[in-house]
């Protein structure tokens, strides 16, 4: 099982352009995230999928939109980047319900907006 | 003030002694409560997690939970070099389904 798989691992934009993230999770996970990370900052939400058919917005979704795609992928749409969203990007999924709740986390994309 | 805070650190201490990390939240209303250990460069990665009072242990690490003083700790017994990693305490509220962070505590272990 390969797990959450993210394309790409790195990327670099100018600003005003636009692209998608991909993730995808093998494991028949209900719950699919994304989140952000900036130096100091931790993980902050953008958006989740609680289960397939339904999104919701995070701690910080503006200037992302989302799409669950299927049970597996969930993208992570960038419509006019800015330097702002220059961060490291994770998709995480979970068994939701569940007692632990654990997420397991994808590799991570390095994207840089200029 | 954020949800949930830690010592950005750095927390330096020598091989073979005992780590102590904290982190507060603020919403009493958090049921579950999460450590997570992410290596420079990687993801995350679950290491414990607590949801009633008291101590849980596992191996060398120790999570304790005081929910009357909104306080989660993390103790690493025998700090490895390879226990060098950014340690992100999270919570989760009841019925919730979603993880809020803290900033995470930098560890250094010096052989």
């Amino acid at each position: 099982n390969a797990g959450v798989t993210q394309t790409p691992k790195f990327q670099v934009l100018k600003t005003g352009q636009s692209m998608t993230l991909q993730c995808a999770q093998d494991m028949n996970h209900n719950s699919m995230y994304w989140y952000r990370q900036d130096p100091g900052m931790g993980l902050r939400l953008i958006y989740y999928s609680a289960s397939e058919g339904t999104t919701d917005k995070g701690e910080v979704p503006n200037g992302y939109n989302v799409s669950r795609l299927n049970k597996r992928e969930f993208s992570l749409r960038l419509e006019s980047a800015a330097p702002s969203q220059t961060s490291v990007y994770f998709c995480a999924s979970s068994e939701f319900p569940s007692v632990a709740y654990e997420q397991f986390f994808g590799p991570g994309t390095r994207l840089t907006v200029l | 003030q954020k949800e949930v805070e830690q010592n950005s650190g750095p927390l330096s201490v020598p091989e073979g002694a005992i780590a102590s990390l904290n982190c507060t939240y603020s919403d009493r209303g958090s049921q579950s409560f999460f450590w997570y250990r992410q290596y420079s460069g990687k993801s995350p990665e679950l290491i414990m997690f607590i949801y009633s009072n008291g101590d849980k242990e596992d191996g060398r690490f120790t999570a304790q939970l005081n929910k009357a003083s909104q306080y989660v700790s993390l103790l690493i017994r025998d700090s490895q070099p390879s226990d060098s990693a950014t340690y992100l305490c999270a919570t989760i509220k009841a019925a919730g389904n979603k993880l809020t962070f803290g900033g995470g505590t930098r560890v250094l272990v010096k052989p």
